[in-house]
């Protein structure tokens, strides 16, 4: 049982360049969230979602897009990477209710 | 507004107990928890209280809580060098999608 699962743990982006942050959770979850940790900043949340085929905005959504295809996967992606997202990522699962089980993390640069 | 408030350091001697404490703001959050992070970790769930409780004891980690002046605590007892890491207090909002508000994080170093 791997709970949550991020891929990539590490990442080297240039400036301008997209990528996507795959998240996937085994515990037949509703909900899943993406966060970013800065330091001194605690977790800011960007995106959730509900559901399977729902997004919403979180606190810090700009530069910043997401997709719900199926219910165990939470992909958050970056269009054009700009240096003030320089960050910690952390996927998180929930059902309704209940608390969070997050993934460990994908530490981004982008310079 | 939402907030949750933490102080940001504790230094504890090994074999002592630990107190960390956290304040939050909404009045009608459910659920209050505790996560602890270890470096270069995600976040796991320590344990978490109920609103209607006033403490929970599980081995060595008391959660007391005081609804009336918005105050959660973590007591460690026996603290150890495990124990070294961040610990995030998080209140749940009734209503919407199990939306929790964390607090920044309070970094716990435990020394010999």
């Amino acid at each position: 049982n791997a709970g949550v699962t991020q891929t990539p743990k590490f990442r080297v982006l240039k400036t301008g360049q997209s990528m996507t942050l795959l998240c996937a959770q085994d515990m037949n979850h509703e909900y899943m969230y993406w966060y970013r940790q800065d330091p001194g900043m605690g977790l800011r949340l960007i995106h959730y979602s509900v559901g399977e085929g729902t997004t919403a905005k979180g606190e810090v959504p700009d530069g910043y897009n997401v997709s719900r295809l199926k219910k165990q996967n939470f992909l958050l992606g970056l269009e054009s990477a700009a240096p003030s997202q320089t960050s910690v990522y952390f996927c998180a699962s929930s059902s309704a209710g209940g608390g969070y089980t997050f993934g460990s993390g994908t530490r981004l640069t982008v310079v | 507004g939402e907030d949750v408030e933490q102080s940001l350091f504790l230094s504890v001697r090994e074999g002592d107990s630990s107190v960390i404490n956290c304040t939050y703001t909404d009045s009608s959050s459910t659920y209050l928890y505790w996560y602890k992070q270890e470096p270069g970790a995600g976040l796991q769930l320590l344990t978490y209280i109920f609103s209607n409780m006033d403490m929970k004891q599980d081995q060595r980690l008391t959660v007391l809580l005081n609804k009336k002046d918005k105050h959660l605590s973590l007591r460690i007892a026996d603290t150890q060098t495990g124990d070294s890491a961040i610990y995030f207090c998080a209140e749940s909002l009734s209503g919407g999608y199990n939306k929790l508000i964390f607090g920044a994080g309070t970094r716990l170093a435990v020394h010999p």
